[in-house]
C-alpha cells in the first residue's frame, strides 16, 4: 500500500528564515502533488499544486519542487513569519488521494 | 462565493445513536469527498462520491457507515449505532467536474459519549 511520510518531528525557525518541510512517499505514482495548510480545529486550505512533469512552482512566497524519480516534494517557505505557524499536509492525487499526517511549524518571533 | 460548508459544526451522542454529517460543496462543485482525522495523525480518505453515484468507498468501514450524494440538496455520511472510537472531526472536501484541487469544509466534530 502506498505510504507517504512528512518531517517527523514538528520544526521550529526563526522568523525570517526559509522553512523545508519533506514529503517522502512510496508505492504510488501521482498525478500531482499538493500541499495544503491546517489551522488548529479547522480544515485544510489549499496552497500549491504541482503536477508530475513540472519540477517546480512559486507562489509568492512560498515554493514547491517534485522529483518523481527519488519520490519527494519540498515545500519552502522563505522570509517566514509567525502567522505561518500551521500543520503543512501534502496530499497525493491521481486515481486516489491520499494525505502525510502533516509537519507541525512554529516561527519563533 | 461561499465556499464548503458543513453541519453541524459539533455533534455529540451516546453509543448507538445515528449520526448525521452534511456537507454542502462549493457551487458548481460535483465531487465530493468525505474524511475523517483523529487527533495527532493525518486525514483518512473514506469515500468519493459524485452526484448519485459513489465513486469510491474503499475508506469507508463496512459496517455502519454510508454516505451518499443526491442530485439535490447536501451529501450526507451517516454512522448508525456510534461507538466511541467514531469520535473524530470529519472534513468534507468538494472539487469541479474535472477533479483536481479540492476544498476542504471546517469539519464536523463528532463525539461520543
Amino acid at each position: 500500500s502506498q505510504k507517504i511520510e512528512q518531517n517527523s518531528e514538528a520544526l521550529n525557525i526563526q522568523e525570517g528564515k526559509t522553512a523545508t518541510l519533506t514529503c517522502n512517499y512510496t508505492n504510488y505514482s501521482p498525478a500531482y502533488l499538493q500541499w495544503y495548510r491546517q489551522d488548529p480545529g479547522r480544515g485544510p486550505v489549499f496552497l500549491l499544486l504541482i503536477r508530475e512533469n513540472e519540477k517546480e512552482k512559486r507562489k509568492e512566497r512560498l515554493k514547491v519542487t517534485f522529483d518523481t524519480t527519488l519520490k519527494q516534494s519540498l515545500f519552502h517557505i522563505t522570509a517566514s513569519q509567525p502567522a505561518d505557524s500551521a500543520t503543512y499536509l501534502c496530499a497525493l492525487g491521481g486515481n486516489q488521494f491520499y494525505f502525510g499526517t502533516g509537519t507541525s511549524l512554529t516561527v519563533i518571533p | 462565493n461561499a465556499g464548503v460548508m458543513q453541519n453541524p459544526r459539533h455533534l455529540v451522542r451516546r453509543r448507538g445513536q445515528e449520526a448525521r454529517l452534511r456537507c454542502s460543496p462549493v457551487k458548481g462543485h460535483s465531487h465530493v469527498y468525505w474524511y475523517r482525522q483523529l487527533p495527532e495523525e493525518g486525514l483518512k480518505f473514506m469515500v468519493y462520491l459524485q452526484k448519485e453515484n459513489i465513486i469510491d468507498e474503499s475508506g469507508m468501514p463496512k459496517e455502519r457507515f454510508s454516505a451518499e450524494f443526491p442530485k439535490e440538496g447536501p451529501s450526507i455520511l451517516r454512522i448508525q449505532q456510534v461507538v466511541r472510537g467514531d469520535s473524530a472531526a470529519y472534513f468534507c472536501a468538494s472539487s469541479p467536474p474535472q477533479g483536481g484541487t479540492q476544498y476542504f469544509g471546517p469539519g464536523t466534530r463528532l463525539t461520543v459519549l
